[in-house]
Parts: C-alpha cells; structure tokens; sequence
C-alpha cells in the first residue's frame, strides 16, 4: 500500500541552524500538509499546500517556516534559526481528492540543542 | 468556538466494556469524517471514514455520523489493552483544499 515517507527519522540541531525536513507523498495525492507535535501535546497544524501554492497556515507557521515542492515527488519544510522550542515531531501528510482522507508520514522527531 | 471539538478526556474503560467517544464539528458543509489513532510516539493511523448518516461498522468499532446535529462517534467494543492511544476525529471543511480541521484528541486507557 503507498505510504506517506519521510526522512530524517530524528534531526539533532544546533540552535540557531537550519533545517530542512523531507517528505515523499504519496505519488497520485494533491494536498500536503506539515503538523507539529510537541511531547505530550496535540498535533498542531502548521501548513497546508495545493497547487504548488501554501493553502493556508496557522499562526505557528511564521516567517521562520517555509514549504516548498522542489520538484514532482519531495515536499520539504524549512526551518530557519531554529529555537529550542522548535523540538517536536513533525508529520507530513498527504491527501487525494476533497473528501479523501490525510495519510500520515512516520514523522521526522527534532532536537534543537 | 473551535472547528472540531472532542470530549475532553482522558477516558478510561475496564477491559471487555464499549468506549464511547465523541466528536462534534461546526462546518455545516462538511461531507467527509475520519478517526485516526494515535499511539504514543507514533503518527496518527486512520481507523475509519464515514460519509453518510447512520452507523457504519468495522470489526469492534463503529462511527456513527448525524449531519443534523453536526455530530460524530466512535464505539469500541469489547476494548483491549491495545486499544489504549488518543482518537482524533478529522472534519475537513466542505471543498476547501486547505486546513483538514482535528479535534485536540481524546486519549483512552483500557485497563485490564
């Protein structure tokens, strides 16, 4: 069954560095999103994508963050100067058409050090 | 008002009993519901889709979905141990490409 990837499983970064997660939807889906969980609390969204344009985002998702589709397959989340709150899991997710359900990535666990 | 409100929880259910959790949504247009699980650590794992009124029933869970009353359930029966994770209840907004709107979840424990 497709599945959504994502790499890497854990990132361990320096405050203040970049960051870039990946992400391989899956191949027929039109819609990503990137959610944030922090531990031990709700999945939080961050930004949702369509038509090679951001859809919406949430007020976590500032000008530190940006989403791009580099090319037909990956979908990536940049996060510049990273800040010690920035450590959570990151879930990448896609869908197919409207009424379709999201698929979830393994997620990509951050550590700002 | 939040999009997607959930019973606030946690919930805990001896072993064997039916958990009842519940979802209610405020996007009158929305046509589409899910439940996924999430165990601790783990991405959230779809459990069900319903998209009409009435019951519908897979193995021990059902949702149960009332357009009217904006309204949406999961039963587990007989719940297991392994049932214990947090239920999030998906109500993405009718046509809209952009945020698919989650309950803040509700976490069970079965105990034995």
């Amino acid at each position: 069954e497709p599945e959504v990837t994502q790499t890497p499983s854990h990132q361990v970064t320096q405050m203040g560095q970049e960051v870039i997660l990946r992400c391989v939807p899956i191949s027929n889906h039109l819609y990503f999103y990137w959610y944030r969980q922090i531990l031990g609390q709700k999945v939080e969204f961050l930004v949702s994508f369509y038509n090679n344009e951001i859809s919406e985002k949430s007020e976590i998702f500032d000008d530190q963050f940006s989403v791009e589709r580099p090319d037909g397959s990956n979908f990536t989340l940049k996060i510049r100067s990273t800040k010690l709150e920035d450590s959570a899991m990151y879930f990448c997710a896609s869908r197919g058409e409207t009424n379709q359900p999201q698929h979830f990535g393994d997620g990509t666990r951050l550590s700002i050090l | 008002q939040k999009e997607v409100e959930q019973n606030s929880g946690p919930l805990s259910v001896p072993e064997g009993a039916i958990a009842s959790l519940n979802c209610t949504y405020s996007d009158r247009v929305s046509q589409s519901f899910f439940w996924y699980r999430q165990y601790s650590g783990k991405s959230p794992e779809l459990i069900m889709s319903i998209y009409s009124n009435g019951d519908k029933e897979d193995g021990r869970f059902t949702a149960q979905l009332n357009k009217a009353s904006q309204y949406v359930s999961l039963l587990i029966r007989d719940s297991q141990p392994s049932d214990s994770a947090t239920y999030l209840c998906a109500a993405p907004r009718g046509g809209n490409a952009g945020k698919s709107t989650f309950g803040d979840g509700t976490t069970l424990t079965v105990k034995p």
